[in-house]
């Protein structure tokens, strides 16, 4: 059973706008959560991250969200450039150290 | 340096051949991973080094053989692959493997191996 799911396999977004990438868990024992980005042939490289006593977490472009009653994490990309163009992955950790990560969302930000 | 190092960047290997990976970091992190990465697949944990001591093996084959000769080294022994064992094979480090209070277990990764079992 998948405990952190990203439910879009993949996103189109136009250049400039906003680019909201989706991420669900089923583990109330999850501490924290990260989100990582990868490009072909690459290691994934870490983004931002969320604590999950907090809701709400920025960093320049980059907005991470934390529902915890709905167990829903988002990333708010704003505004969205072609370099951002990458699969972005969900992760989720907690007290063993370890990260879970989604399967993936391929975001295609087009000029 | 907050860079994680791995070598060699790909790998032709046939099923009798012994190889290894290997992973460096210099960021004081006691704790290190290997992952493996199918194509459109999410990373797999394999193995977990906490202070040089193995503390997680998700079930791995012993084909797959880990060291951590040091702290800042992480090697990944291969002997003996199948075919289905080709994938990207991702070094991670952390500061440490259980999180502190607010510390996250950001856990910084290598560009990877890519492996050919033939």
């Amino acid at each position: 059973d998948q405990q952190v799911k990203q439910n879009s396999p993949s996103l189109s977004v136009q250049e400039g706008r906003i680019s909201i990438l989706n991420c669900d868990y089923t583990n109330s024992m999850f501490d924290y959560f990260l989100w990582y980005k990868k490009y072909p042939a690459e290691g994934p490289t870490f983004l931002i991250s969320i604590s999950s006593i907090k809701d709400k977490n920025e960093d320049g472009r980059f907005t991470v969200f934390l529902n915890k009653s709905a167990k829903h994490l988002s990333l708010h990309i704003v505004p969205s450039q072609p370099g951002d163009s990458a699969v972005y992955f969900c992760a989720a950790g907690g007290s063993q150290g370890n990260l879970i990560f989604g399967k993936g969302t391929k975001l295609s930000v087009k000029p | 340096d907050t860079e994680v190092t791995q070598t060699p960047k790909h790998l032709v290997m046939g099923m009798t051949n012994k190889k290894s990976l290997k992973c460096e970091q210099h960021m004081g992190h006691r704790a290190m991973y290997w992952y493996k990465q199918k194509a459109k697949k999410p990373p797999e944990l394999m193995f977990v080094y906490s202070y040089e001591k193995l503390s997680i093996n998700e079930s791995v084959p012993s084909r797959f053989s880990p060291e951590c000769p040091n702290s800042s080294l992480l090697n990944l022994h291969l002997h003996a692959l199948q075919p289905e064992d080709s994938a990207l094979y991702l070094c991670a480090s952390s500061q440490d493997y259980f999180p502190l209070a607010d510390l996250y277990n950001e856990q910084f990764f290598g560009p990877g191996t890519r492996l050919t079992v033939l």
